[in-house]
């Protein structure tokens, strides 16, 4: 079964300075990957998502993460955050074909501090 | 576009209460639906899923059910809601890539 590892459940970080937040997964298999963000008390937006191609996606609000298939990566960064970026994060990962379902992981708190 | 609303945002309702919770999709056609559920604190878990017309697979034994009347309509229900339903309820739909676009949450609090 297909898992997906969020290693850090907080993330504090100053205004300004760089973050990255980690997502690991397991899969034996060829996968998309999505990276989604949640501001309180709303639901999930699509950050950004890895269908093929270049393993370096760009997404909104300035995020960007990298795959890195030997490693099953997918690492979440932004070079300057703001106070703004302060929210949930989820990792997923679904199986090219196959099953409807995606696997999410349990999240990363993003504290951005002024 | 494609849009997705679910309502109501916010309810209270006393232990052993029916529960009904909707879901329409906009600007597309046959789509996958979802039904998520989350915990104070905690991470998702899904309850439901339907890739068609009265087509749900349920994912996690409870006292909750799910219908699918419409092509582009999902509704959540209890005949009875325990304390332990209390939670943020998301419905979503899946793209072509697999990436789901969730609604705005429905906040359930059980007394």
């Amino acid at each position: 079964a297909q898992s997906v590892t969020q290693l850090d459940s907080q993330v504090p970080v100053f205004e300004e300075a760089p973050v990255e937040l980690r997502c690991n997964y397991s899969s034996s298999v060829s996968v998309y990957l999505f990276w989604y963000v949640q501001y309180p008390n709303q639901g999930l937006q699509l950050l950004l998502k890895y269908l093929s191609g270049s393993t370096l996606v760009k997404g909104i609000n300035g995020f960007e993460a990298e795959f890195n298939k030997s490693q099953t990566s997918f690492h979440l960064r932004k070079p300057s955050v703001h106070i703004s970026d302060t929210a949930e994060y989820f990792c997923a990962v679904k199986d090219w074909g196959g099953s409807y379902i995606p696997t999410f992981g349990r999240g990363t708190s993003l504290i951005v501090h002024p | 576009s494609q849009t997705i609303h679910q309502w109501p945002a916010t309810l209270v309702q006393p232990v052993g209460s029916p529960l009904s919770l909707e879901c329409t999709v906009e600007g597309t056609s046959n789509p996958n639906l979802y039904w998520y559920r989350q915990a104070a604190g905690r991470g998702l878990q899904l309850l439901f899923y339907s890739v068609g017309i009265g087509q749900i697979s349920s994912e996690v034994p409870q006292n909750l059910s799910a219908s699918r009347p419409q092509d582009r309509q999902f509704i959540l229900s209890s005949k009875k809601l325990l304390l332990s339903d209390s939670g943020f309820y998301l419905c979503a739909w899946s793209g072509v890539g697999g990436e789901l676009f969730f609604g705005e949450g429905s906040r359930l609090t059980v007394l």
